[in-house]
């Protein structure tokens, strides 16, 4: 099974409102992805978790806050979004590139989140 | 800096067309290579990968793609195409190490005329 389970599909919310985005996953996969995908674009990476730590945050705005509670589950807090914010959220899993493996993991994606701010 | 280059972005074809997508990287050292199709409304699902071996990969839903090391390049090809692969399709390369980092190509998106 690889499956990758996010809510919620859809999210409106106002440039003062707080949410959050969740993902699960039950592969066993020890690092955890956010990307942000506009329409007709690439996936472009925000944050990476690798063991329950963070280990990349692409110089993500810090509207942005990622929580990574335990080995399955990662969270996107989200506080004072922007309309450019509008986008699909993905998260992804794997097996960690600390793992030693050989740097051999292949990511799988969620469904994603649509997130519309007005 | 490492990118990924796709020439194709807007490719149409009609049903049993041959398929040819171009996907060039740039990075000198041991990658890992992937295509990603995105059907529409679907999240992304992995269509085939290359870690090592046999440079020619076969994938699920009849593709394939040829790893050409000399070329930096990973083209993806289906030999008759259905209506049902259009989708956008996604190339992606990370480097052999320890960040995890997949880096997208622009994307091509497919249109299969019925």
């Amino acid at each position: 099974d690889t499956e990758v389970t996010q809510t919620p599909k859809h999210l409106v919310m106002g440039m003062t409102n707080k949410k959050s985005l969740k993902c699960e996953q039950h592969m066993g996969h020890r690092a955890m992805y956010w990307y942000k995908q506009k329409a007709k674009k690439p996936p472009e990476l925000m944050f990476v978790y690798s063991y329950e730590k963070l280990s990349i945050n692409e110089s993500v705005p810090s509207r942005f806050s990622p929580e990574c509670p335990n080995s399955s589950l990662l969270n996107l807090h989200l506080h004072a979004l922007q309309p450019e914010d509008s986008a699909l959220y993905l998260c992804a899993s794997s097996t960690s590139p600390l793992a030693g493996e050989g740097g051999l993991e292949t990511q799988y994606f969620g469904p994603g989140t649509r997130l519309l701010v007005l | 800096a490492q990118s990924v280059s796709q020439h194709n972005h807007h490719v149409i074809l009609s049903e049993a067309a041959s398929l040819e997508l171009g996907c060039n990287y740039s990075y000198g050292g041991t990658v890992n290579l992937f295509w990603y199709v995105q059907y529409p409304g679907q999240h992304l699902q992995l269509l085939l990968k290359y870690f090592s071996g046999d440079p020619l990969v076969k994938g699920i839903k009849g593709f394939e793609a040829e790893f050409i090391k000399s070329k930096f390049s990973f083209n993806l090809r289906k030999p008759s195409v259905q209506w049902s692969d259009t989708a956008e399709y996604f190339c992606a390369v990370s480097r052999r190490g320890n960040t995890g980092k997949l880096i997208f190509g622009q994307g091509t998106t497919l249109q299969v005329k019925p």
